[in-house]
């Protein structure tokens, strides 16, 4: 089976642009959730979708949203940027009948 | 709120030896999963081990164990016989089993394992 995949891998946005990154699951997993992971703050919980629905939520401001799709494929989408949204963004997927999370090689965002 | 702390920021082994990291939680949920995940310099999270809060006995997998002390609220990782490929940041994380996909990480173990 193909592992999670995440595009792109990097990317280079400037302050008050905005950006969307793409996670595909692991096929059959239909929940996946989002990370950031910052020096400062480590790795913090975004959100989680599952079945196209978003069904827990981090305490990141409204600039930080989120969709799934019917295939559950996901997308995060962060307007406004600011230079502290510079971070590796990781995304997971999951199935219900097994507790852990798969996770994707990251997409490593820099705002300048 | 649940959180996990890691009280070694860093760490460091011989190849072969073996070296204890550790982990404890505060919850007030009964039913929820302990997890160990590895991230190498490429920075991709790989899964080591999960423990499931009623199960007493510890979970192994190959090189890797776990000491799970639930009333302590413990849950420290044991890698014997250590390789260099084994260098990396360790992340403890907590789930409730209730509560979706939420993991609530520790601010990791960097373990180095010198040759």
């Amino acid at each position: 089976k193909a592992g999670v995949t995440q595009t792109p891998r990097y990317l280079i946005k400037t302050r008050g642009q905005q950006v969307t990154l793409s996670c595909s699951p692991i096929s059959g997993h239909r929940s996946v959730s989002w990370y950031q992971q910052t020096p400062g703050q480590g790795l913090q919980f975004l959100f989680e979708y599952f079945s196209e629905t978003q069904r827990n939520k981090g305490n990141f401001p409204g600039r930080f949203s989120g969709r799934q799709f019917s295939n559950s494929r996901s997308e995060m989408n962060v307007s406004t940027l600011e230079l502290g949204d510079s971070a590796l963004y990781l995304c997971a997927s999951s199935s219900p009948a097994i507790g852990e999370q798969y996770f994707g090689p990251g997409t490593r965002l820099t705002v300048t | 709120a649940q959180t996990v702390t890691q009280s070694q920021p860093e760490m460091s082994v011989q190849e072969a030896e073996t070296v204890t990291l550790s982990c404890t939680y505060d919850t007030s949920e009964n039913n929820y999963y302990l997890f160990w995940y590895k991230q190498p310099p490429s920075r991709q999270m790989i899964l080591v081990i999960r423990q499931e809060a009623y199960k007493q006995q510890n979970a192994t997998e190959n090189r890797f164990s776990v000491n799970f002390q639930k009333a302590a609220k413990s849950f420290s990782l044991k890698i014997s016989d250590s390789q260099l490929g084994d260098t990396a940041m360790y992340f403890c994380a907590f789930r409730r089993v209730e509560y979706g996909n939420k993991l609530v990480f520790g601010a990791g173990t960097i373990l180095r394992v010198k040759s």
